[in-house]
């Protein structure tokens, strides 16, 4: 599991609450990302990072904002939470090596927004 | 941007063969990888491709074609516990390397 972990691993929100999404991994990968997955939609990218305070926006940015301030954490927040980002989040880290790389995933956050 | 194509839903039997194939349109292909997925759980890594040719591990191939924009991923010797959904995913250089995943493919193993 890459030592991958995400906090809360389950959420209950009201829409129009600030809601942050952990990601934290222990081994100093230097490539985060955050996806949603949603059934009829498969996995898609909502933001990642490539290092200390270097981020991007993927394919479903809007209404989300992301930070990293330092290596091992990843930190995902909707800013003020709809109904439409009721979805299951995972945090996703990028190992490389020579030409082979691996993308090993978190266990998921469950959001539900009421 | 990026197609990525692939079958909904399979079925096979246990101690069997089945191949997930996989079709894509990218302007600067670096990679494809596959991965399985329980329900309710996270998805995990399986194989990763760049060039043309079989990678093989264990019960689990993956083969990939660029000039064809064509991969498969080949279970053998099926196991009940292979009953699963398989996610091709594609990365696009000309995108910033940024990760597309296809709708996934479920996979049930009957007896």
């Amino acid at each position: 599991d890459a030592g991958i972990t995400q906090s809360p691993r389950h959420k209950v929100t009201e829409t129009g609450t600030p809601v942050t999404l952990r990601c934290h991994q222990t081994e100093n990968h230097r490539y985060m990302y955050w996806y949603r997955q949603d059934p009829g939609h498969g996995l898609r990218l909502i933001h990642y990072s490539y290092g200390v305070k270097d981020t991007d926006k993927g394919e479903v940015s809007d209404g989300y904002s992301v930070s990293r301030s330092k290596t091992e954490d990843f930190l995902l927040t909707l800013e003020s939470a709809t109904s439409s980002q009721t979805s299951v989040y995972f945090c996703a880290i990028s190992e490389i090596m020579d030409i082979q790389e691996t993308q090993y995933f978190g266990p998921g956050t469950r959001l539900l927004v009421l | 941007g990026q197609n990525i194509d692939q079958p909904t839903e399979m079925t096979a039997t246990e101690g069997a063969i089945v191949q997930i194939n996989c079709t894509y349109q990218t302007s600067g292909f670096n990679g494809l990888f596959w991965y399985q997925q329980h329900a309710g759980e996270a998805p995990t890594f399986l194989s990763y491709n760049v060039l043309d040719g079989l990678e093989e591990k264990g019960r689990f191939s993956s083969f990939l074609s660029r000039s064809k924009g064509y991969s498969y991923l080949l279970l053998k010797e099926l196991q009940m516990k292979d009953s699963a959904s398989y996610l091709c995913a594609v990365r696009d250089a000309a995108a910033g390397n940024k990760l597309t995943f296809g709708g996934g493919t479920r996979v049930l193993v009957k007896p």
